[in-house]
């Protein structure tokens, strides 16, 4: 199986500043990656699909990057309604599998 | 615009089973593919596995294959996932989520989750 990691578990912001999440994968995926957001006691919302291409109705403030095994989420403004956990997925080949999150939470 | 309502929280016994719904409207019922995503207390993103609704064919992954059953009904455009012999560990809250191809799925749908409780 494909092993996800992300990095940092867990960042500490303000409202305003631009953050970053790394997902490294243990072999190269190409770009089938997805990022989620999820708030607590909430499904999971798509972001991006296929490393940087946005979910149609998700603010142009995300975006995507990377390809092969190192890719990263990059949150422009952080807004206050971005406080929650992230999550990984490559889907290049199954299972699937999920980075173990990282919670954005306010500094 | 997909809807995916599944069924509600469930409390079992270790090695008894359990088995969730969920019940998709909005598009046609056997344009996508349905998978089983579940996540434990306080814990990550697990993916169990799929099924196609049009083709009524699954694959489960390896740590529960042998113990899990997906199942489809066209009239109902239902899916179901049994999971059996059930132990501590299986207590979280399971997600069905679909996709539009089988090759490369990201989860554009989700259900609202079911809680399934083993104690």
């Amino acid at each position: 199986d494909i092993q996800m990691t992300q990095s940092p578990s867990t960042l500490s912001a303000s409202v305003g500043d631009r953050v970053s999440i790394t997902c490294r994968a243990s072999q190269s995926i190409s770009r089938w990656l997805a990022w989620y957001q999820q708030k607590p006691g909430k499904a999971p919302k798509l972001l991006i699909f296929t490393a940087s291409t946005l979910q149609s109705g998700v603010p142009s403030r995300f975006s995507g990057s990377g390809s092969g095994t190192e890719f990263t989420l990059t949150i422009s403004s952080l807004q206050p309604d971005d406080f929650a956990t992230y999550y990984c997925q490559q889907y290049n080949s199954y299972p699937c599998t999920f980075g173990q999150g990282t919670k954005v939470e306010i500094k | 615009q997909l809807q995916l309502v599944q069924s509600g929280a469930e409390v079992k016994k270790p090695g008894a089973s359990v088995t969730v719904s969920c019940k998709v409207s909005g598009s046609s019922f056997t344009t996508y593919y349905v998978h089983w995503v579940r996540q434990a207390p306080g814990q990550g993103l697990e993916w169990m596995g799929i099924i196609s609704p049009g083709s009524g064919g699954s694959r489960y992954a390896q740590k529960v294959q042998g113990r899990v059953t997906m199942t489809t009904d066209t009239s109902t455009s239902t899916v179901s996932m049994e999971l059996s012999s059930l132990r501590s560990e299986d207590t979280a809250l399971y997600y069905c989520a679909t996709t539009s191809t089988e090759l490369y799925p990201y989860f554009d749908y989700w259900g609202q989750g079911t809680l399934v409780t083993v104690s």
